[in-house]
């Protein structure tokens, strides 16, 4: 089963700045990589699939870029919705989860 | 308009066994390359990928729930059922189906999740 590490496990960014976050596979996923947004209480909501292909909806300050191992999920100007926490996950074989970052207002 | 709704017990207890419903519209489990699939999240922690279906029967489970899995489907009511079995109080979390697209296991579209309980 791939392990998905993702880092930092807090973020804390004012509104406004840059909030870059990281998933690294302990093999390679290709780019079979998802990025989720999670709010509590709401089901996880899809930003990124394909490692970098923006999901229907989804603003372009979120973009994803990697390949192999090591991806990273980028929100260029942090909105007030944006504070919630993100889990990468690799569909390359059996799909699995990071541990999740949780993004919090500084 | 593709929507999923989970059903089933909010308690159940230990040792007995769960069974999930997932009644989906917008989509037919039988257009080709289409799934369901079954993921958990205990309270406070990560999400974890349990059980896929796909349109041709073919079936997926997680290596480490594998023996207590059981996931079918029933085209004509648009329903994919989870079923685990030997419950403990560590599978205690929210249940969500979820709709599988054509290119790869990255869902769109959730249901709203059912909290279900192990407790005797």
């Amino acid at each position: 089963e791939i392990v998905m590490t993702q880092s930092p496990a807090t973020l804390s960014v004012s509104p406004g700045e840059r909030a870059t976050l990281s998933c690294r596979a302990s093999q390679s996923v290709s780019s079979n990589l998802a990025w989720y947004q999670q709010k509590p209480g709401q089901a996880p909501r899809l930003l990124i699939y394909g490692a970098s292909t923006r999901a229907t909806g989804i603003p372009a300050r979120f973009s994803g870029s990697g390949s192999g191992t090591e991806f990273t999920l980028t929100i260029s100007s942090l909105q007030s919705e944006d504070f919630a926490v993100y889990y990468c996950q690799q569909y390359n074989n059996w799909p699995t989860f990071g541990q999740g970052t949780k993004l919090e207002i500084k | 308009q593709i929507t999923l709704k989970e059903s089933g017990p909010t308690l159940v207890k230990p040792t007995q066994t769960l069974t999930l419903t997932c009644t989906f519209s917008g989509f037919s489990l039988s257009t080709s390359g289409v799934g369901v699939g079954w993921i958990r999240q205990p309270p406070g922690k990560a999400l974890e990928w349990l059980a896929l279906i796909y349109w041709n029967d073919d079936k997926r489970y997680s290596p480490s729930l594998k023996s207590r899995l059981t996931i079918t489907k029933d085209t004509s009511k648009n329903q994919v059922v989870l079923t685990m079995t030997n419950m403990d109080p560590v599978d205690t979390a929210t249940y969500y189906c979820a709709h599988i697209p054509i290119f790869g296991v990255s869902p769109y579209y959730w249901g709203q999740g059912t909290l279900v309980t192990v407790s005797s």
